[in-house]
């Protein structure tokens, strides 16, 4: 069965930095281009960052441009997310989500079929 | 960014109802169009890709059309697992966008 694992949420300062990881299994991981997708308290979906099976290709939400960056570790099965200066709009669930697909192309690409539970970052002083 | 608008953004329905959302894309985005269902505390779960095709285990009550900029989800038969809240989304570009969500609600 396809699982997703997510882990690293918490407290943290404005300002502060937190790194989200996101483990995989069930699947060929290297095969599958991959999403954090944040959803703040009360609200809806916001699709943050993406990046290609390869770990090659990477896209930002202009939201988190330049303060966040997305990784995977095809070795080890897992997705990241390294969040900077943080902000009090960052707070939200975070879920890393898969898209049944290697590469990213203009079009067609961002279908999510399977979602981890998600975890919660508080970004509070 | 392509932006995304859902009505209504709450439905109060019955048990047996046949349930209409609309999401209106802001430019053409063929037909690379999600829907996802999420309940309290939950992840999303997909529903329906590229407008009309149902993803394996989703009841067949779901259903869904649309081209271009207009698209709608429709349930047939509303059933008691069916009150949640339902996305659409854009994939039509580098960067998805979601709509606002729609709530289902027990009427």
């Amino acid at each position: 069965d396809v699982q997703l694992v997510e882990s690293g949420g918490g407290l943290v300062q404005p300002g502060g930095s937190l790194r989200l990881s996101c483990a995989a299994s069930g699947f060929t991981f290297s095969t599958y281009a991959m999403s954090w997708v944040r959803q703040a308290p009360g609200k809806g979906l916001e699709w943050v960052s993406g990046i290609s099976g390869s770990g090659i290709s990477t896209y930002y939400a202009d939201s988190v441009k330049g303060r966040f960056t997305i990784s995977r570790d095809n070795s080890k099965n897992t997705l990241y997310l390294q969040m900077n200066s943080l902000r009090a709009e960052d707070t939200a669930v975070y879920y890393c989500a898969r898209t049944p697909r290697r590469g990213i192309a203009a079009t067609g690409t961002w279908r999510l079929d399977y979602w981890g539970q998600g975890t919660l970052v508080t970004v509070s002083s | 960014d392509i932006q995304m608008t859902q009505s209504p953004s709450t439905l109060s329905a019955s048990v047996g109802d046949r349930v209409t959302i609309t999401c209106r894309a802001s430019q053409n985005i063929s037909s690379w169009l999600a829907w996802y269902q999420q309940k309290p505390g939950k992840a999303p779960r997909l529903l329906i890709y590229r407008a009309s095709t149902l993803e394996t285990g989703v009841p067949s009550r779901f259903s869904g059309s649309g081209s271009g900029t207009d698209f709608t989800l429709t349930i047939s038969s509303l059933q008691p697992d069916d009150f949640a809240t339902y996305y659409c989304q854009q994939y039509n570009s580098y960067y998805p966008t979601f709509g606002q969500g729609t709530k289902v609600e027990i009427k």
